[in-house]
């Protein structure tokens, strides 16, 4: 299986701050990555696709970088709304997840 | 808007078998290049992939709960459901079905909570 490892496991940042979360694949998985933003008691939410490409009806302050093994999603001004879980998830192989990252408000 | 709704006992007993029905509604489970597939989240953890089942009928399963998992469908009432057998508390986890294209997930249903406890 293709491991996924995010970091920082928890971040605490402020309305307006611009945040970035890691997230590395144990092995070269080209762009074949996801990052969903998860809110307590409800399903994941498709933020971005292959790696950079903005699921329609999300926030332009959503971006998603890079490939093979190395990637980031960054917001660029932190809303109230924001303040979530969020995942990577890799379907180079069969599908695997980070362990998430929560941010909360600081 | 495609909807999905999990249905199933919210109680299951170590070592039975944990049977889940999705119901599918705005697309149909046997047309176009979709996947449906099964994930779960134990309490405050995160999120895995059981498996899934395209459109032409075909499965793929998680290769760590392979011998435990399958999953089968019903074209005529457009569900899909998961059936893990052999559950121990580890299994306890709000289980969420799911639509999948090009390995990304786009719909989610709203998830069901099963604890395996006597």
């Amino acid at each position: 299986d293709i491991q996924m490892t995010q970091s920082p496991s928890s971040l605490s940042a402020s309305v307006g701050d611009r945040v970035t979360i890691t997230c590395r694949a144990s092995e070269n998985i080209n762009t074949y990555l996801n990052w969903y933003q998860q809110k307590p008691g409800k399903a994941p939410m498709l933020l971005i696709y292959g790696a950079s490409t903005l699921q329609s009806g999300v926030p332009s302050r959503f971006r998603g970088s890079g490939s093979g093994t190395d990637f980031t999603l960054t917001i660029s001004s932190l809303q109230p709304e924001d303040f979530a879980t969020y995942y990577c998830q890799q379907n180079y192989g069969s599908l695997t997840f980070g362990q998430g990252t929560n941010l909360d408000i600081k | 808007q495609v909807q999905l709704q999990e249905s199933g006992p919210g109680l299951v007993k170590p070592s039975q078998t944990l049977t889940l029905t999705c119901t599918v509604s705005g697309d149909s489970i046997s047309s176009g290049s979709y996947y449906w597939g099964w994930i779960r989240q134990p309490a405050g953890k995160g999120l895995e992939s059981l498996g899934r089942i395209y459109t032409s009928g075909s499965t793929t399963y998680n290769p760590s709960l392979k011998s435990r998992v399958t999953i089968s469908r019903d074209t005529s009432k457009n569900q899909f459901s998961l059936e893990l057998s052999s559950v121990t508390a580890a299994d306890t986890a709000v289980y969420y079905c799911a639509r999948e294209i090009h390995g990304r997930i786009d719909f989610w249903g709203q998830g069901t909570l099963v604890t395996v406890s006597s």
